[in-house]
């Protein structure tokens, strides 16, 4: 099945530790992006990465880093100085059509740091 | 900046109401709007968009959308809602000129009662 897989779903760590998200589409999509969902604050967006070997920065960016290695794959590091990491992520990527950029979701991870 | 105003947080509606959801937006140049829906336990599904043409944009499930541009809105309607309608939804924007960045509402969580 085409999409965009996550792992883990749920991640539980200590404080001061760093995690990775991974994020793998088969979509072949260009782009692909990280956002954190918070409630009330919808979703922000962290890094997002237009081709392989190169990413900008999101709204939210301090404290997290990213890499986009192969076009597959844009794994998040949520480092220890992020300073409040317990959120939910999504992992996007996007296929540019004729006229616009539209977005698809993989289903998530919980990270708790506790 | 881009930014992307949802006006209601929470709305409450009976079966067979009908439905908008409110959308502004912030950007100066053209642009494609979206709306996403998150089904309970599920994730992020996209719900219509608009790149060009007609304004008026029907999506899944009988939801459509209404671009004004001279408003700077994309609100979202449904004739008679039903209970499966019962989601979170968020409206989203991107630059039309080949921009991937694409910038999220807060969300608006509607209930619907059976």
């Amino acid at each position: 099945d085409g999409g965009i897989t996550q792992s883990p779903k749920y991640l539980f760590r200590k404080e001061g530790q760093n995690v990775t998200l991974s994020c793998e589409q088969n979509l072949n999509h260009d782009a692909m992006y990280w956002y954190r969902q918070d409630p009330g604050q919808g979703l922000r967006l962290i890094y997002y990465s237009q081709i392989v070997n190169d990413f900008q920065k999101g709204d939210i960016a301090e404290g997290y880093s990213v890499s986009r290695e192969k076009k597959e794959s844009f794994p998040l590091t949520v480092t220890s100085a992020q300073k409040n990491p317990t959120a939910f992520y999504l992992c996007a990527s996007s296929v540019q059509g004729a006229s616009g950029n539209t977005i698809y979701f993989g289903e998530g991870s919980w990270l708790t740091v506790v | 900046a881009q930014s992307v105003s949802q006006h209601n947080h929470h709305v409450i509606l009976s079966e067979a109401a009908s439905l908008e959801l409110g959308c502004n937006y912030s950007y100066g140049g053209t642009v494609n709007l979206f709306w996403y829906v998150q089904y309970p336990g599920q994730h992020l599904q996209l719900l219509l968009k608009y790149f060009s043409g007609d304004p008026l944009v029907k999506g899944i499930k009988g939801f459509e959308a209404e671009f004004i541009k001279s408003k700077f809105s994309f609100n979202l309607r449904k004739p008679s809602v039903q209970w499966s309608d019962t989601a979170e939804y968020f409206c989203a924007v991107n630059a039309r000129s080949g921009g991937f960045k694409t910038i999220f509402g807060a969300g608006t969580r509607l209930f619907v009662k059976a």
